[in-house]
Order: structure tokens, then C-alpha cells, then sequence
């Protein structure tokens, strides 16, 4: 079945800078686009930005510009997204999602979602 | 930013209710609207896509509507399952946003 399998948890210090993957399998990975969410506690759904598989392209929300990196790795059929300069509001649980059309050069709807990885910033 | 507004935050009912939740646009956003179902501990789950259209495998007591601005999510008749975090999402112009969430609670 189709499904997104993300890193463990992280514990980082302010400044430091993190590295997350998203593993999929049970459909071609180069025909979905993917996508990073962000929840923090007790706030809304945030969007962080996609990488459009098939060719590597990506966009940011501007909110995380010159912070945020996504790449892929086709052979391994993994996504990683890295996050500079943490600082305390980044602690949040990161899902990647995949989007829901197939070889679509415009982001859509996501489905489905990784299991999500907690990323703690504490000193 | 689109900003999305949902209503209520918290609502509470009971098994067998008919519920309606809410989500107001900032913009129109056409019927470029997602609704997704979140437990506690789980990823969000799509129901709802292009503000009417029920994803596959999504139960038919759930349904939306709208269009423009403003948009509904309704639960026919509420099932013990249906106890979640519901979100609506604007997927019409980058960045992407999502309401603030609506907590749907046993009463």
C-alpha cells in the first residue's frame, strides 16, 4: 500500500539545524509531488513547502525562505527536509504528505500523510 | 496569506447528530478546499477534496459544500469514530493554509 515513512524524533539546540526524511513506497515516487507541514502545539496546520519529484523543483512558503532545503534522493525513493537556525517556536510535529495528483506541476490537496516526526529545540 | 477561519473551535454532540462545521476564506478560493479528519497522535486524513468531492473510502455520512468564501463540512449522523480534530485547508494560491481546526467532542 502507498505510504510515507518518516525519521525518528530530534532534540536540537537553538541555532542548530535539522534533517528529516520521508521514505515512500507502493506507488512511482517520481510521479507525486511532495509536500512539508509543520504542527506546533496547539496551532494550526502550517505549510513549509514541495518538491516537485519528477524533475526536483521546489518552493518554499516565504515564512521559512533561506531556511528550509528540500531534496530528494530518486534512487532511495526518499524526500529530507533541512531546517537552519532552530530556534524554540520550531518545536513541532513535521509531516510530509504526498500530493494528490499524479505528475501535476501545480501543488494540490495531500494525500496521504507520513506518521510524522516530533522535533524538540531546547537548549 | 489566505487566512482561514474555521467555526466553532470546539463542538460538542452527540452520537446520531447531524453537525456542520464552518471555514471562511480571507479570498475566494473557488472550491479549491481540502477537509481532513486528525486524531490525537495521528496524521491528518483526507475526507473531502475540491470542496464537495468524498475521498475514496470516506464513509457517505460525510459531505461538503461551498463555494467562493465560504464552505461547510457536515456529518449526517455522527458515529463513535467521528470524535476528532477537523481541518479545512485552501489549496487555491501559495503558501497553502489551514483553519485553525475545529475539536469535535462527545457531549
Amino acid at each position: 500500500q502507498i505510504q510515507l515513512v518518516q525519521s525518528g524524533s530530534e532534540v536540537q539546540k537553538p541555532g542548530a539545524s535539522v534533517k528529516l526524511s520521508c521514505k515512500a513506497s507502493g506507488y512511482p515516487f517520481n510521479n507525486f509531488a511532495i509536500h512539508w507541514v509543520r504542527q506546533a502545539p496547539g496551532q494550526r496546520l502550517e505549510w513549509m513547502g514541495w518538491i516537485y519529484t519528477a524533475k526536483g523543483n521546489t518552493k518554499y512558503s516565504e515564512k521559512f525562505q533561506g531556511r528550509i532545503t528540500i531534496t530528494r534522493d530518486t534512487s532511495a525513493s526518499t524526500i529530507y527536509m533541512e531546517l537552519s537556525s532552530l530556534i524554540s517556536e520550531d518545536t513541532a510535529v513535521y509531516y510530509c504528505a504526498r500530493d494528490r495528483l499524479q505528475l501535476s506541476p501545480v501543488p494540490n490537496w495531500f494525500d496521504p500523510w507520513g506518521q510524522g516526526t516530533l522535533v524538540t529545540v531546547s537548549s | 496569506d489566505i487566512q482561514m477561519t474555521q467555526s466553532p473551535s470546539t463542538l460538542s454532540a452527540s452520537i446520531g447528530d447531524r453537525v456542520t462545521i464552518t471555514c471562511r476564506a480571507s479570498q475566494s478560493i473557488i472550491a479549491w478546499l481540502a477537509w481532513y479528519q486528525q486524531k490525537p497522535g495521528k496524521p491528518p486524513r483526507l475526507l473531502i477534496y475540491k470542496a464537495s468531492s468524498l475521498e475514496s473510502g470516506v464513509p457517505s455520512r460525510f459531505s461538503g459544500s461551498g463555494s467562493g468564501t465560504e464552505f461547510t463540512l457536515t456529518i449526517s449522523s455522527l458515529q463513535a469514530d467521528d470524535f476528532a480534530t477537523y481541518h479545512c485547508q485552501q489549496y487555491n494560491t501559495l503558501p497553502y493554509t489551514f483553519g485553525q481546526g475545529t475539536k469535535l467532542e462527545i457531549k
